[in-house]
Order: C-alpha cells, then sequence, then structure tokens
C-alpha cells in the first residue's frame, strides 16, 4: 500500500497569503497525484489531477506541481472561502489512499 | 452534470450489515468506475471499493473480507454491503464517480450519509 503522508496537519493563514501544503508519497507514484478540498458537512470537490493540471471550473490561485515522491499545492493568494481541508490521494495502484489532510484556518 | 445520491439506514447495530445505495442520474452509468470512500469522524478519508459498469470489481485489502460492491445498470444505480460491522465502521460513506483518461481522479461526488454503529 502507498503511503501519503501531509504536511503540515493544520495551518493559519490570512487573506491574500500564499499557501503551499506538502503531500509525501511512499513509493513513488510519477504524477498520479490528486488534490481535492473539502469544506465541513460536504463532500470533497477535485482541485488537481495528474499533479499539475487544473480541474475545471477550479480557480487559477491554485496550482500543483511535484513528480515521483514529493508533491505541493500552491494557494497564491488566499480567499475567504479557501479555508477548508485539503487531501492529496494517490491514482498510481490499488487500494487508492489518501493523505490525512491539511486543515487550513483563519489566522 | 451526473449527480449521484446516497441512500441507506443511518444506525446499524454491532455484528449486523450495512447496506447503502448510489442513485446515478444525469449522466450515464456506463463505462465509468463507480466507488464507495468513507470518512471516520477525526480520520482521513479510506477507499473501500469501486466496480465497473461490466460488474467487475476491486476492494480495499482491509475491507475485502466484508465488502461486497455491486451494479445494476437498468436502474443506475450501484450499492454497498458491508458485513460484521462494528464501532470503527462508523463514517460519513460517499459514493463517487472514478473518471479520467490518461489520469483518473473523482469528479463527482455524492452528499454523503452518516452511518452510525451503535446498539
Amino acid at each position: 500500500e502507498i503511503q501519503m503522508t501531509q504536511s503540515p496537519s493544520s495551518l493559519s493563514a490570512s487573506v491574500g497569503d500564499r499557501v503551499t501544503i506538502t503531500c509525501r508519497a511512499s513509493p513513488s507514484i510519477s504524477t498520479y497525484l490528486n488534490w481535492y478540498q473539502q469544506k465541513p458537512g460536504k463532500a470533497p470537490q477535485l482541485l488537481i489531477y495528474g499533479a499539475s493540471s487544473l480541474q475545471s471550473g477550479v480557480p487559477s490561485r491554485f496550482s500543483g506541481s511535484g513528480s515521483e515522491t514529493d508533491f505541493t499545492l500552491t494557494i497564491s493568494s488566499l480567499q475567504p472561502e479557501d479555508f477548508a481541508t485539503y487531501y492529496c490521494q494517490q491514482s498510481y495502484t490499488t487500494p487508492q489512499t489518501f493523505g490525512q489532510g491539511t486543515k487550513l484556518e483563519i489566522k | 452534470q451526473v449527480q449521484l445520491q446516497e441512500s441507506g439506514p443511518g444506525l446499524v447495530k454491532p455484528s449486523e450489515t450495512l447496506s447503502l445505495i448510489c442513485n446515478v442520474s444525469g449522466g450515464s452509468i456506463r463505462s465509468y468506475y463507480w466507488s464507495w470512500i468513507r470518512h471516520p469522524p477525526g480520520k482521513g478519508l479510506e477507499w473501500i471499493g469501486f466496480i465497473y459498469h461490466s460488474g467487475s470489481s476491486e476492494y480495499n485489502p482491509s475491507l475485502k473480507s466484508r465488502v461486497t460492491i455491486s451494479i445494476d445498470t437498468s436502474k443506475a444505480q450501484f450499492s454497498l454491503r458491508l458485513t460484521s460491522v462494528t464501532a470503527a465502521d462508523t463514517a460519513v460513506y460517499y459514493c463517487a464517480r472514478w473518471s479520467g483518461g490518461y489520469y483518473f481522479y473523482y469528479d463527482n461526488w455524492g452528499q454523503g450519509t452518516l452511518v452510525t454503529v451503535s446498539s
């Protein structure tokens, strides 16, 4: 089973800040990495697939990068609606696995 | 836009069987994989398994002995059965569509349904 480790587990930031969330895979997953945003009481929503491709309709302030074992999700300028929990997920092989989540809170 | 809706009991007794259905509307159930994913309180997301429209399925090894996912394309629905449940199976259960070409991802999710295991 591929292990996905996110850091940090929680993060406080202000509107307008640039934020980076990290996801590490073990072992390597090439670029088979997705990012999701989840708000309380809601289902996760796809932000990024293939490590760096922006899902249709997702604002361009979200971007993803990385390959093999190290990946990042960056929000270039935080907006109020971005405060949520973010999950990475590997789609390289089954069983599919998710990171434990990063909760982004308002400072 | 495809819509998914979970339905089933919100309370299941320990040692009994959890059964959920996901109805798919607004799009075809064919040519996609359909998954169940759960989110235990205070924990991360856990993949339970998926099924293709043809009926072939794959499960998380951690749950494989207790899980069955089936599909009824004529009704545009797929279902989850989880046997011998314990409190550890308490979670929000989501159905979702596994989609893509070269890369695969979950692009459509149900709203989720909370299932509590308790006597």
